[in-house]
């Protein structure tokens, strides 16, 4: 299984909602990373989680909260964001110190 | 900070034509990424080069690692629709473990027309 699925495929909030985006992996990879990716453009890492501990956070507003409950899921919840949020948000996972990254589908944002 | 340069940023051409590809940095990379990205989906790694001067063959697509390990082609032979779509380079820093922080280039948006 070499498959990072998301979930889900599209979202659309408003600016007053809390929704939560969902990652699973099952490629025993202890590196997952949020990125954010707005059209036409590259990836932007938001979170590392290096063995389900946060490693980095590139200066991501608190309305972004990452979550790693165990070593195979991923989450990101999601509170009072504002429209320029909107994006495609993708869950990456890599084998640690092997920076080769497999990137789920994402999620496409809308937030009203 | 690491920046990696790519070129072009549009790139639209006709079945058959070959296309070449390019990022350049004035920072070593310890490794090479090259994705593809089609709409609605996430990036897929075609590649990873890791030696100077490496060349990696993918059917019709030729990756080059420059001897420096500073910069990176990908070259298209005889492009098809196919191969339409969003490429990304992404470098991993030299010296140490890169804790997951690729570098990006800007990407290039790759348009093949029957």
């Amino acid at each position: 299984d070499t498959e990072v699925t998301q979930t889900p495929k599209h979202l659309v909030m408003g600016m007053t909602n809390k929704k939560s985006l969902k990652c699973e992996q099952h490629m025993g990879h202890r590196a997952m990373y949020w990125y954010k990716q707005k059209a036409k453009k590259p990836p932007e890492l938001m979170f590392v989680y290096s063995y389900e501990k946060l490693s980095i956070n590139e200066s991501v507003p608190s309305r972004f909260s990452p979550e790693c409950p165990n070593s195979s899921l991923l989450n990101l919840h999601l509170h009072a964001l504002q429209p320029e949020d909107s994006a495609l948000y993708l869950c990456a996972s890599s084998g640690w110190g092997n920076e080769k990254l497999f990137f789920g589908s994402g999620t496409q944002l809308s937030v009203l | 900070t690491q920046l990696l340069e790519q070129s072009p940023q549009f790139l639209s051409i006709q079945e058959g034509e070959n296309l070449t590809v390019y990022c350049n940095s004035s920072s070593v990379f310890s490794s090479l990424q090259w994705y593809r990205q089609e709409p609605g989906e996430g990036p897929v790694l075609l590649v990873t080069v890791v030696t100077g001067g490496e060349v990696k063959k993918l059917k019709r697509l030729t990756f080059q690692f420059g001897d420096a390990r500073k910069d990176s082609s990908l070259h298209i032979t005889a492009a098809q629709p196919g191969d339409t779509g969003l490429y990304l380079c992404a470098g991993a820093p030299a010296g140490g473990t890169s804790y997951g922080k690729l570098t990006f280039g800007q990407g290039t948006i790759l348009t093949v027309h029957p």
